[in-house]
């Protein structure tokens, strides 16, 4: 099965802190995948990506940047983090070249903004 | 938007009846995909299928792509099924459109 990690698994920060969420995974996936998870909202997709250097803009990307430095690495990047932010968050990978085949998700970050 | 109904939003059964999840979804999806959340958040993915009809043990997941909708059985259900089912659709470079969720309760 695909192996995706996330760090760190909890989080928390202050009003107007910067915060980094990673993810890795080990399984050559092309296409990487940020979401938040809220209640009443479900899973929503903020930011993806089919390659390194690559970045493709969500459904829910406001207060978000996203970089992709390598195929195993993504980053989520919340530069002036506010308490709306507050959420749990996945990353996911998939492989093939036009990202439709099944995702795999990493364990989650839960983030807390104060 | 592109919209993803699940219901029912709850499910109760006793250990041993068969459990039939829905998904409905508002524009062409080019799959769907099932997850298990378990209580502590992470995600389970359970079956993933574009069309037609999928098994993995107790669980069938059968998806009508032309009439948006699908749907995930669960056989002899069991006390360790007890959780949350999310149904996915699948869109434009693999993105996923997630519905709200079925929370199973399964009773001894």
């Amino acid at each position: 099965e695909a192996a995706v990690t996330q760090s760190p698994r909890n989080k928390v920060t202050v009003t107007g802190g910067n915060v980094t969420l990673s993810c890795r995974q080990t399984n050559s996936h092309n296409y990487m995948y940020w979401y938040r998870q809220d209640t009443g909202h479900g899973l929503r997709l903020i930011h993806y990506s089919y390659g390194a250097g690559n970045l493709q803009i969500g459904d829910v990307p406001d207060g978000y940047k996203a970089t992709r430095t390598t195929q195993e690495d993504f980053f989520l990047l919340l530069e002036l983090a506010s308490p709306s932010q507050t959420s749990l968050y996945f990353c996911a990978s998939s492989g093939g070249t036009g990202g439709d085949y099944e995702q795999y998700f990493g364990p989650g970050t839960r983030l807390t903004v104060l | 938007g592109q919209q993803v109904q699940q219901s029912p939003a709850s499910l109760v059964l006793q250990e041993g009846e068969n459990a039939e999840l829905q998904c409905n979804f508002s524009s062409t999806a080019t799959r769907l995909q099932w997850f298990y959340q378990r209580p502590g958040g992470s995600l389970v993915s359970l079956l993933s299928n574009p069309s037609g009809t999928k098994h993995t043990g107790r669980l069938t997941s059968t998806t009508v792509t032309k009439e948006r909708r699908g749907s995930l059985h669960i056989s002899s259900s069991q006390i360790t099924d007890s959780g949350t089912y999310l149904c996915a659709m699948g869109y434009n470079q693999g993105k996923l459109i997630f519905g709200q969720g079925t929370k199973l309760s399964i009773k001894p």
